[in-house]
């Protein structure tokens, strides 16, 4: 079966960093992606990791341990406009991804 | 990234009716997927549309009560039969990029409320 767990909320402070984790157990791994939700809107894709290690993109790192099945999200330099949800999602066949149920993000003054 | 609509944005639907959701791409996509978000839920994967045969249902979602059309590789409808209160959800649409990881992008999403 699939299993994708990740924190259900979590909170910062504007300009701090934070990091948001994400274990998974599939019965198969093609890449693990991160993707942020607004509320009341559609998810947009953030990063995407298929070998270990660290992927930069601006103030967005994320990291995958193959095997350890785990990830984690970086966010720097936080703004009031990262609040949202972030989802955690697998890639366990072709085509096929199974969503983690999403950590809601409050970035504080 | 491709560009994603889908109509209606949200609807209000009495119970035992059905609605049909439309979704649209800019460009031509081989895959485009189905989703369901419940109220306060994750993504939950419905089916995957394929173009010029029958979609691809995952565990718990069957044709009878979400009937999927890909008449070609720009469109797809997915419909929501006989509803009820359960239904209540937002319907989501996504394509996928095979360019970089086969990432997906989705569409703004359909607010569903049945009543």
């Amino acid at each position: 079966g699939q299993n994708i767990d990740q924190p259900t909320e979590m909170t910062a402070t504007e300009g701090a960093i934070v990091q948001i984790n994400c274990t998974y157990q599939t019965s198969g791994f093609n890449g693990l992606f991160w993707y942020q939700q607004h509320a009341g809107e559609a998810p947009t894709f953030l990063s995407y990791n298929v070998l270990d290690g660290l992927e930069e993109k601006g103030r967005f790192s994320s990291f995958l341990s193959r095997s350890k099945g785990y990830s984690y999200l970086l966010l720097k330099e936080l703004q009031m406009k990262d609040s949202a949800s972030y989802l955690c999602a697998v890639s366990s066949g072709y085509s096929t991804l199974t969503f983690g149920k999403g950590t809601m993000l409050l970035v504080s003054p | 990234s491709a560009v994603i609509s889908q109509k209606p944005s949200r609807d209000i639907c009495q119970r035992g009716t059905s609605l049909t959701i439309q979704c649209q791409v800019d460009s031509q996509v081989t895959m485009m997927f189905w989703y369901r978000q419940q109220p306060g839920q994750s993504l939950t994967l419905i089916a995957t549309a394929n173009q010029g045969s029958e979609a691809t249902y995952e565990s718990g979602f069957v044709i009878d009560k979400f009937p999927i059309s890909r008449p070609n590789l720009t469109f797809s409808t997915l419909t929501v039969s006989n509803m009820s209160p359960e239904d209540s959800s937002i319907y989501l649409c996504s394509v996928e990029d095979q360019g970089l990881g086969y990432e997906q992008y989705f569409g703004p999403g359909t607010r569903l409320t049945v009543t």
